[in-house]
């Protein structure tokens, strides 16, 4: 069954410092989404994107965030310098098509030091 | 409460019996989905109910739906010791930029023993 690919699978990284989380969507998906989950809370969508643009984003999603889909394979989150509170458990997923549940990557948890 | 709060929050039983967790929503929705979650895992979509339907079944799960009380159930028959995880609902918004954003519950958490 087709998979939604994360790496890496957990990532350390010091405070101020930058970070990209790669995903690898399903190939014939054609939204997709990052989305959060701070440990023992609720996941939290970050942002959703779709033909080349990002279609909405959420109030966490501030300038400190991008995303990018450099080569219509990778689908990328970038956080330009990392917060102790960015610590969390960082979900890619992607649809074939709105009305259809999602496909989740495995994640990837960030700790930021 | 927030848009998609479950309840229980906990909810632990022995294996073989069934295990029902409920989850209210505020907006109007396109459709509901409900998703699983090992512990420290991705989440594993088990279902969705769109806005039109008021009972689906998959396997031992079976999801109901009411508009009227925005309020959906998840029932789990025959539970086995593997179902143990969280399990959460989420709701796709209508009236919404439709971009698919789904808003999760707090999920219940399910402990079935053996």
């Amino acid at each position: 069954e087709p998979e939604v690919t994360q790496t890496p699978s957990h990532q350390v990284t010091q405070m101020g410092q930058e970070v990209i989380l790669r995903c690898v969507p399903i190939s014939n998906h054609l939204y997709f989404y990052w989305y959060r989950q701070i440990l023992g809370q609720k996941v939290e969508f970050l942002v959703s994107f779709y033909n080349n643009e990002i279609s909405e984003k959420s109030e966490i999603f501030d300038d400190q965030f991008s995303v990018e889909r450099p080569d219509g394979s990778n689908f990328t989150l970038k956080i330009r310098s990392t917060k102790l509170e960015d610590s969390a458990m960082y979900f890619c997923a992607s649809i074939s098509g709105t009305a259809y549940g999602y496909t989740f990557g495995s994640g990837t948890r960030l700790t930021v030091v | 409460s927030q848009q998609g709060e479950e309840d229980p929050q906990a909810l632990s039983i022995q294996e073989g019996e069934n295990a029902t967790m409920n989850c209210s929503y505020k907006t109007s929705i396109n459709n509901l989905q409900w998703y699983r979650q090992n512990s420290g895992r991705g989440l594993v979509h088990l279902i969705l109910i769109r806005s039109n339907e008021r009972e689906k079944h998959s396997g031992r799960l079976r999801v109901t739906l009411d508009t009227s009380k925005k309020s959906s159930s998840l029932l789990i028959t025959a539970s086995r010791a593997a179902d143990t995880a969280s399990y959460f609902c989420a709701t796709d918004g209508r009236g919404s930029s439709n971009t698919g954003k789904l808003i999760f519950g707090q999920g219940t958490t399910l402990q079935v023993k053996p």
